[in-house]
């Protein structure tokens, strides 16, 4: 079965301790993305990666690192998380030519 | 810059009344259009997509949308809603240059059903 899988779904931190949200997909696909969903802003591009070693900004990259050492794996770290932060986080996934994006289920991050 | 505006923030239908999500994109060329669905607390659900071809494009759970260049829209419609369509509406458009994969999304439509 397609799937993209984020670990964890949910998770309350504290201000300044570091914290890693994994993403996989088992499709192969090049592509894959970050984006957060805060309310009233709906979804915003974090980062994205067109291929393993290749990673670029989104709208929204201040705060967050990135690594695609893996065509299935696009890790989203955050250094030093800060409560502005706390958001609804998906990772995405789609062949470059292909017309089918997937989305994983959702990481709730709550910073305190 | 690309842009995608939703311009209701919040609409309130009767239950097997029809239905009409606003969607308006800025973009130069034919860009890609997506209509995406998020109910409470889940994720996300592709409705239906336009790459190309015919304006009029039919998608799951009886959503259809039109593709209008005149007017840079895409609405999505519903002959008949249902209890269950009640959830947030996300329009998205691909952004120029990259693939598929990169969106740009509005800032959604929450829809409430009234019984």
């Amino acid at each position: 079965e397609a799937q993209v899988t984020q670990n964890p779904r949910y998770l309350i931190t504290v201000t300044g301790k570091k914290l890693t949200v994994t993403c996989s997909q088992n499709m192969n696909h090049e592509y894959m993305s970050w984006y957060r969903q805060d309310p009233g802003l709906g979804l915003r591009q974090i980062y994205y990666s067109m291929n393993v070693e290749v990673t670029d900004k989104g709208d929204v990259p201040e705060g967050y690192k990135v690594s695609r050492k893996e065509k299935r794996n696009f890790p989203l770290i955050l250094e030093s998380p800060s409560p502005n932060q706390t958001s609804l986080y998906f990772c995405a996934s789609s062949r470059t030519d292909g017309n089918t994006i997937y989305f994983g289920e959702g990481s709730w991050l709550t910073v305190v | 810059a690309q842009s995608v505006t939703q311009p209701d923030i919040h609409i309130t239908v009767s239950e097997g009344a029809s239905l009409e999500l606003r969607c308006n994109y800025s973009y130069g060329a034919t860009p890609y259009l997506f209509w995406y669905v998020q109910s409470p607390g889940q994720g996300l659900q592709l409705l239906l997509k336009y790459f190309s071809g015919d304006t009029l494009v039919q998608g799951i759970k009886g959503f259809e949308a039109e593709f209008k260049r005149s007017q840079s829209s895409f609405n999505l419609r519903k002959p008949s809603v249902h209890w269950s369509d009640a959830a947030e509406y996300f329009c998205a458009v691909g952004k120029v240059g990259g693939s598929q994969g990169n969106l740009i999304f509005g800032k959604g439509t929450k829809l409430s059903v009234k019984p």
